[in-house]
């Protein structure tokens, strides 16, 4: 079953525009979420996280929002960039448990 | 510092067969985490160790077992191989046990079952 849902198989965004990456969960208990960026033939290496307290967490280009009565988790990459073409995966952490992975969303940034 | 390693890169065995992935933390890590990475299915949790002991596992047959020593390298094993333990096989390591801690993979395992 799985509790952690990226039903965007792909995204193709224009550089300089906006790209918005979806994740779903079922598990209201989740307390911790957080995204990853994998490039082909690398692991996948941390972005951003949001602690269930906050409802968004900003760095850089990169901004989290959080809607827990939706239990939805979204990524908002601005502007979006050549480099960010890559495979994300959203995860979340249940108390100091192990994490769950979404099934990634590929983004393809256009020149 | 050097980042987590993983041996070996690639590997191509038969069904029936097993099979022994390792893994190197990073410097100072003691938690290290493996998940199977396939398509459609994303990164897939096995177990956590964490100061040489399991911690956490996820929802996978007992032929999937792991360790960890007392240098905080980790092995991973499958037993008798089947067609569908065909995935990349990843490793990450933290500082400290469980999702909080912030988690550095490895490049993966490509395990190729014919």
């Amino acid at each position: 079953d799985q509790q952690v849902k990226q039903n965007s198989p792909s995204l193709s965004v224009q550089e300089g525009r906006i790209s918005i990456l979806n994740c779903d969960y079922t598990n209201s208990m989740f307390d911790y979420f957080l995204w990853y960026k994998k490039y082909p033939a690398e692991g996948p290496t941390f972005l951003i996280s949001i602690s269930s307290i906050k409802d968004k967490n900003e760095d850089g280009r990169f901004t989290v929002f959080l809607n827990k009565s939706a239990k939805h988790l979204s990524l908002h990459i601005v502007p979006s960039q050549p480099g960010d073409s890559a495979v994300y995966f959203c995860a979340a952490s249940l108390g100091a448990n192990n994490l769950f992975f979404g099934t990634g969303t590929r983004l393809t940034v256009i020149p | 510092k050097a980042g987590v390693t993983q041996t070996p890169r690639y590997l191509i065995k038969t069904r029936g067969q097993q099979v022994t992935l390792s893994c190197s933390p990073i410097s100072g890590h003691r938690s290290v985490s493996w998940y199977q990475q396939t398509p459609g299915q994303g990164l897939q949790f096995l177990f956590e160790y964490f100061s040489e002991t399991q911690r956490n596992k996820g929802n996978f047959p007992g032929r999937f077992s792991g360790r960890q020593f007392s240098n905080s390298r980790s092995e991973m094993n499958v037993s008798t191989l089947e067609l569908g333990d065909s995935a990349l096989y990843l490793c990450a390591s933290s500082l400290a046990a469980g999702g909080y801690s912030e988690q550095y993979f490895g490049p993966g395992t490509r395990l190729t079952v014919t």
